[in-house]
């Protein structure tokens, strides 16, 4: 059983562009959460999906980020117009839905977003 | 609002020798508590869990951790550590019901020789 993937590992952008990170979650796992980590930091969660729908957004910066988890395919993390700030590792994380009150957390290897 | 404080960004100890890092958390409902491993240009395994029931908490490689609610405090410790050992340390807490965690700034572990 594969574990989380994401891709690309490393991305480079300039200033104004357009990045996408993907994450595949662990077969049979239907919920997806993305953490951002800035240099010299712990993470800091961002958004929690599970298929089609956004369960809870409230670390979502209000513009230029935007997060998906479609009925097929990848979660797709997107942030427009990216500006040297955005520059981080990016972890997926997913787990599956037991309808307990806690669902363990598996991590992908993350994405490194460089904004030049 | 929930918080997490590493009280130690680097720790640096010899092989063999015991090691404890620190973790002290601040919320106003009942929490999970978790450590987790992150090796160089990896993600966060995780190291152990606490949930409820007993206070210590015995996790992989030989980690353990004491939940202290009246200190609001969940340690980690081991023994003796092993060069393998070095890594960045993670604390986390989420909300008992709620599925976000909230991390620590990570604490750097370094093995000397």
């Amino acid at each position: 059983n594969a574990g989380v993937m994401q891709n690309p590992r490393h991305l480079v952008r300039r200033r104004g562009q357009e990045a996408r990170l993907r994450c595949s979650p662990m077969k049979g796992h239907s919920h997806v959460y993305w953490y951002r980590q800035l240099p010299e930091e712990g993470l800091k969660f961002m958004v929690y999906l599970q298929k089609e729908n956004i369960i809870d957004e409230s670390g979502m910066p209000k513009e230029r980020f935007s997060a998906e988890f479609p009925k097929e395919g990848p979660s797709i993390l997107r942030i427009q117009q990216v500006v040297r700030g955005d520059s981080a590792a990016y972890f997926c994380a997913s787990s599956p839905f037991e309808g307990s009150s806690y669902n363990e957390q598996f991590f992908g290897p993350g994405t490194r977003l460089t904004v030049l | 609002a929930q918080s997490v404080t590493q009280l130690d960004s680097q720790v640096p100890v010899f092989e063999e020798a015991p090691v404890e890092l620190r973790c002290n958390y601040s919320s106003s409902v009942s929490v999970y508590l978790f450590w987790y491993v992150q090796y160089p240009n990896q993600g966060l395994q995780l190291l152990l869990k606490y949930l409820s029931g007993s206070t210590l908490v015995k996790g992989i490689n030989g980690f353990e951790a004491e939940f202290n609610k009246s200190q609001t405090s969940f340690h980690l410790r081991k023994p003796s550590v092993h060069i393998s050992d070095t890594a960045e340390y993670f604390c986390a807490v989420s909300d008992q019901g709620a599925q976000k965690l909230v991390f620590g700034q990570g604490t750097r572990l370094t093995i000397n020789p």
